[in-house]
């Protein structure tokens, strides 16, 4: 049973527009979210996160909406760079602000094209 | 930020040996570390929690004596695959935990990819 669930497999996104990456979840124990970015072979790099007592988290170019009634959340990336091009991975925790064991959607491959 | 290493970075074992991959905090310490599985195309699956100087918790499903951890040190964390089957071929990647100065959260390592022939 896929408790964190990134629906859309890829997404490609033209340089300079925004990039919208979302994530739903099904355990409302949840109440901490992060974004990872990974590349192959490599280790997830934290990107961002939100508590479940906000809606919204900004950091640069990146910001993370919540919507808890919907058990959504989502990623926007403005302007889109091309070094943006990696799989984001939305995780979730239940206790401890994210320093618990995460679980993992499947990933988003985003692509951003010239 | 905080710099988590794995070694070996990649490895090629032969079906029935052991494999022992090591996770290394470089510049904290961690009482806390996190392995995971990442199969092709899927996510990332916990697999285990990993305590300095006790046991590690285990998640559903995962078999501890195939896998398994030692905490010994509060900057390194190794996982030994056991009898090594092509099945267990896989991604692995470790994560440290960070709770200190205002900040929580995990610090991944650049992961291994464990090739059993």
């Amino acid at each position: 049973d896929q408790q964190v669930k990134q629906n859309s497999p890829s997404l490609s996104v033209q340089e300079g527009r925004i990039s919208i990456l979302n994530c739903d979840y099904t355990n409302s124990m949840f109440d901490y979210f992060l974004w990872y970015k990974k590349y192959p072979a490599e280790g997830p790099t934290f990107l961002i996160s939100i508590s479940s007592i906000k809606d919204k988290n900004e950091d640069g170019r990146f910001t993370v909406f919540l919507n808890k009634s919907a058990k959504h959340l989502s990623l926007h990336i403005v302007p889109s760079q091309p070094g943006d091009s990696a799989v984001y991975f939305c995780a979730a925790s239940s206790s401890g602000g994210g320093a618990d064991g995460l679980t993992f959607g499947k990933g988003t491959h985003l692509i951003i094209q010239p | 930020g905080a710099v988590v290493s794995q070694h070996p970075s990649r490895v090629i074992c032969k079906s029935g040996t052991s494999v022992k991959i090591e996770c290394r905090s470089l510049d904290f310490q961690a009482t806390t570390m996190f392995w995971y599985r990442q199969f092709p195309k899927k996510s990332l699956m916990l697999m285990a929690t990993s305590n300095e100087g006790s046991k590690a918790t285990y998640e559903q499903g995962v078999e501890k004596d195939k896998f398994l951890i030692n905490h010994a040190s509060l900057t390194l964390s190794t996982l030994t695959v056991t009898s090594a089957h092509p099945e267990d071929s896989s991604f692995y990647i470790c994560s440290a935990r960070v709770l200190a100065g205002g900040i929580s959260g995990q610090y991944f390592g650049p992961g291994t990819r464990l090739t059993v022939t």
